[in-house]
């Protein structure tokens, strides 16, 4: 079974600072997606970024970019110039596709953005 | 204007009642889900269907039953309410088999049982 795993409960950064958001997932799928997405407190499940495995190139959405490495199974989420709506959970999740339609989240990492 | 809608966004009821959500996308998706957030925030597939046809079914007790009358629309039921049924649940659609396979969820339902 696929399994996501996040090990940073919690991160802090300072405003317009960086900041790397772990993730790491077990697949023996060589074709599926992996997104982050975003919670604030208003509990809206927000989509971040979106990367097809089968594509090399990293994902990038504005602020938001992803390092993804298909061989380590790891997809770690940068978030540059951070903001203080960039405060939010968020969440890595695997999904397979084709037939195995579910997203499969990690635990989540809660992002504090320091003033 | 809104892709997937919920209702309603709060509901507190009494142990052992029998409660409905409901779900409507307009994103012309043919596919849509059911996820439960526990309070630890664990995010977990309940429910997902396919033009009104059940494709995943997670081990979900027989309390819970989605119905599908369309395409657009998911709605779950829960008879027999439980404490442990106190959570976030989120309704969810994508367009299956596309490659461009991306969730869109609601805003949520928060469900308290007491």
């Amino acid at each position: 079974a696929q399994t996501v795993t996040q090990s940073q409960p919690e991160m802090s950064v300072q405003e317009a600072e960086t900041v790397t958001l772990s993730c790491t997932y077990d697949t023996s799928e060589s074709d599926y997606y992996l997104f982050w997405y975003k919670q604030p407190p208003s509990r809206q499940m927000i989509l971040v970024i979106r990367q097809e495995a089968y594509k090399q190139q990293n994902a990038t959405e504005n602020r938001f970019s992803v390092n993804f490495q298909k061989a380590a199974k790891s997809f770690s989420l940068k978030i540059s110039d951070s903001q203080l709506g960039d405060a939010a959970m968020y969440f890595c999740a695997y999904y397979r596709g084709f037939g195995n339609e579910k997203l499969t989240f990690g635990t989540g990492t809660r992002l504090t953005i320091i003033p | 204007d809104t892709a997937v809608s919920q209702t309603p966004k709060y509901l507190v009821t009494q142990m052992g009642n029998d409660k409905s959500i409901k779900c409507e996308q307009n994103l012309g998706h043919d596919t849509m889900y059911w996820y439960k957030q526990d309070s630890k925030k664990f995010l977990k597939i309940m429910f997902s269907y396919n033009n009104k046809e059940l494709i995943i079914n997670e081990t979900v007790p027989n309390r819970f039953s989605p119905k599908s009358p369309d395409k657009a629309h998911l709605n779950l039921h829960i008879n027999s309410l439980e404490l442990g049924d106190s959570a976030v649940y989120f309704c969810a659609s994508t367009e299956r088999l596309t490659g461009k396979e991306t969730q869109y969820f609601g805003p949520g339902t928060r469900l308290l049982v007491l």
